[in-house]
């Protein structure tokens, strides 16, 4: 069974370009989650996507979003890139949303580098 | 806040036992877990409990719980090079998941 998977692996923006990154759940998952996880600053969450549906939003600017697709897989858009957003940007997905046992099975990540 | 705290370093001797010590904030959680994350890599589940268990063990994986302080622990038994890893704890209540920031457990030889 494939796991979590993201595309780009890598990519390199210049400030104010705007950024796209994907990510394919496992089969039959309907949760997806993205997570920015930036040097010294741990895992912080950045959107949670349900059915195709926004379920919940972490502490970022409007100017980070995304959309989940019919086929469950989905984007993460970041427009008007800073240097701080230099990342690397976790996918995860999951089977049971919210509230139950709820394992999130993560991807490899993308590394945004932003010069 | 909603903030789930831990340490961020923890450096310990190959081994010896490791203790990484979480703090969460609601105590309606359902589920906390402990994930691993490997040099390059994503995370992993390692364990879980639930919130009616005070106590898990799983081979070199103990899992504490006290519902009371809102303290989980993860204590590894025999540490090896091979646990060197960020650990993050994590807890599910109502329509969240709330990471923490990770621990880095250093090994010294």
């Amino acid at each position: 069974e494939a796991g979590v998977t993201q595309s780009p692996t890598h990519l390199i923006k210049t400030r104010g370009q705007q950024a796209t990154l994907r990510c394919s759940p496992i089969s039959g998952h309907t949760s997806v989650y993205w997570y920015q996880q930036a040097l010294g600053l741990g895992l912080q969450f950045l959107l949670w996507y349900d059915e195709g549906e926004e379920r919940n939003r972490g502490n970022f600017p409007p100017r980070f979003s995304g959309r989940q697709f019919p086929n469950y897989s989905s984007e993460l858009n970041v427009n008007a890139l800073e240097l701080e957003d230099s990342a690397l940007y976790l996918c995860a997905s999951s089977f049971e949303a919210g509230g139950s046992y709820n394992e999130q099975f993560f991807g490899p990540g993308t590394r945004l580098t932003v010069l | 806040g909603e903030d789930v705290e831990q340490s961020l370093f923890l450096s310990v001797r190959e081994g010896d036992s490791s203790v990484i010590n979480c703090t969460y904030t609601d105590s309606s959680s359902t589920y906390l877990y402990w994930y691993k994350q490997e040099p390059g890599a994503g995370l992993q589940l390692l364990t879980y409990i639930f919130s009616n268990m005070d106590m898990k063990q799983d081979q070199r994986l103990t899992v504490l719980l006290n519902k009371k302080d809102k303290h989980l622990s993860l204590r590894i038994a025999d540490t090896q090079t091979g646990d060197s890893a960020i650990y993050f704890c994590a807890e599910t209540s109502s329509d969240k998941i709330i990471f923490g920031k990770g621990t880095r457990l250093h090994i010294l030889p």
